[in-house]
This record gives C-alpha cells, structure tokens and sequence, in this order.
C-alpha cells in the first residue's frame, strides 16, 4: 500500500526545475505532500483531492491524475531553500482523509548554487 | 500559537526499559497522531486520536506501546520493555479538518530515541 515516489533523489542546480511523481496501487482520495528538511519537522506543502485539480503554492505546484492514481510535484526555477527529502502521503484505502497517511520513502532534492 | 510542542527531544536508554514522550498539539486541533520515523523512511502511522478518543492503532504498533490523551489535551507514548528496534524519530501531529474535510497534518520536531 505504500505510494511508491520516484526518483529517489536529484540534483539540480539554482533555477532549474524538477517534478516528483508519487503513484500508488489503491484508488485514492487525496495526495498530501510534505517537505522535511535534515534534522527538522515535516512541512506540510499542499492537499490534493481526488478530481485531478492541480494548485499551486508559490513556485511549487502539483497536479492528481485520479484514474491513473499518482500525483506529481512540479518545482520551477528551483531556490537553495527547496533542498531538502519531499514525502507524499496517501490515506488508507478505506477512504476519507482522516490524517492516518501512509507515506512514501521520500524524493531527495539537492538543489546547488 | 507555538506549534506542535514534544518532550523529550532526545532520549537514549538501555534495553528493557520503558520511556515515554509527551506531545502539546496546537491548541484548537481536536487530532492528535504518532508516527514512527527512521533513516531514510518516510513517517510511519502508529495512532491517532480526536479529543480523547484513540480512533486507529496501526497492526504494526505491538502491544509494548500505548499511547493516552487524557482530556484531550496533551498526549503521551510509552514504550516499555524497549529494544535496539524501537530506535527512532517519534514524531507527534495534530490537526483539523479543513474546509474540504480533510486532515492536514502539522508535525512537531519530534523526540529521538536511542536504544542501546
């Protein structure tokens, strides 16, 4: 049931951009992602709902294929402050979006100067 | 508001003994959850509670690890008998439900520990 994320990790440099892709086997009612910096707490980035609705926060957006059930993470014209492991999380597949996620092992960014 | 407040941060203890860890969630979210983090893992659901109710125990939590929220309030997770396995980041969250229903969750730093 764990949502698989790819790539495991990657590089970039200032000002290129990146897209994280989060697929799961079970039908899905939501998509969550979060970013954790090494040694920090989890930050929540953004809510997906089941629709395929994309949004968007700041430079970072995403987008939910609901058929397909995967998500991805867009990061354009990336900054030194989006280093750090990207984790989306999925609820269980008996529906709803009670916070009990399961989560991905995490998408590495490193982003260079 | 301060956040998500977890007591201790670290904590490293000897096989067999038995540790706890307090979780001061945000004062107006009725969720209160634990996760299980270890090295390069995503976070592992173990329990949630709304108000004082503990609605869901993960099938992986054994039974050396209970969790309480009395009054709804502040949480908190005992370990007895811990092993070298139980070595992790224990993270607390709480949340609301948002205008959409659903449950986003804001983390707290989290308590490390060490079994030896």
């Amino acid at each position: 049931q764990q949502p698989v994320q790819s790539p495991q990790a990657v590089i970039l440099r200032e000002g290129e951009d990146a897209v994280i892709n989060c697929s799961s086997s079970k039908a899905l009612y939501s998509v969550h992602w979060y970013r954790q910096k090494h040694g920090e707490a989890p930050v929540f980035l953004m809510i997906l709902l089941k629709g395929g609705e994309q949004k968007g926060h700041d430079k970072i957006s995403a987008s939910f294929n609901e058929k397909k059930q995967q998500s991805s993470l867009y990061l354009t014209a990336s900054q030194l402050s989006y280093s750090g492991t990207y984790f989306c999380g999925t609820d269980p597949p008996n529906g709803g979006s009670q916070g009990n996620l399961i989560f991905g092992k995490g998408t590495k960014l490193s982003v260079k100067p | 508001d301060t956040g998500v407040s977890q007591n201790p941060r670290h904590k490293i203890t000897k096989r067999g003994q038995n540790v706890t860890f307090r979780c001061d969630p945000i004062s107006e979210h009725n969720r209160l959850y634990w996760y299980r983090q270890t090295l390069g893992q995503g976070p592992e659901f173990l329990t949630y509670f709304q108000n004082e109710a503990q609605l869901e125990k993960s099938r992986l939590l054994s039974d050396r690890f209970s969790a309480e929220r009395p009054k709804g309030s502040f949480s908190t997770l005992e370990i007895q008998r811990t092993e070298q396995g139980d070595s992790a980041m224990y993270l607390c969250a709480s949340s609301s439900p948002g205008g959409t229903g659903a449950n986003v969750l804001t983390f707290g730093a989290g308590s490390r520990l060490t079994v030896l």
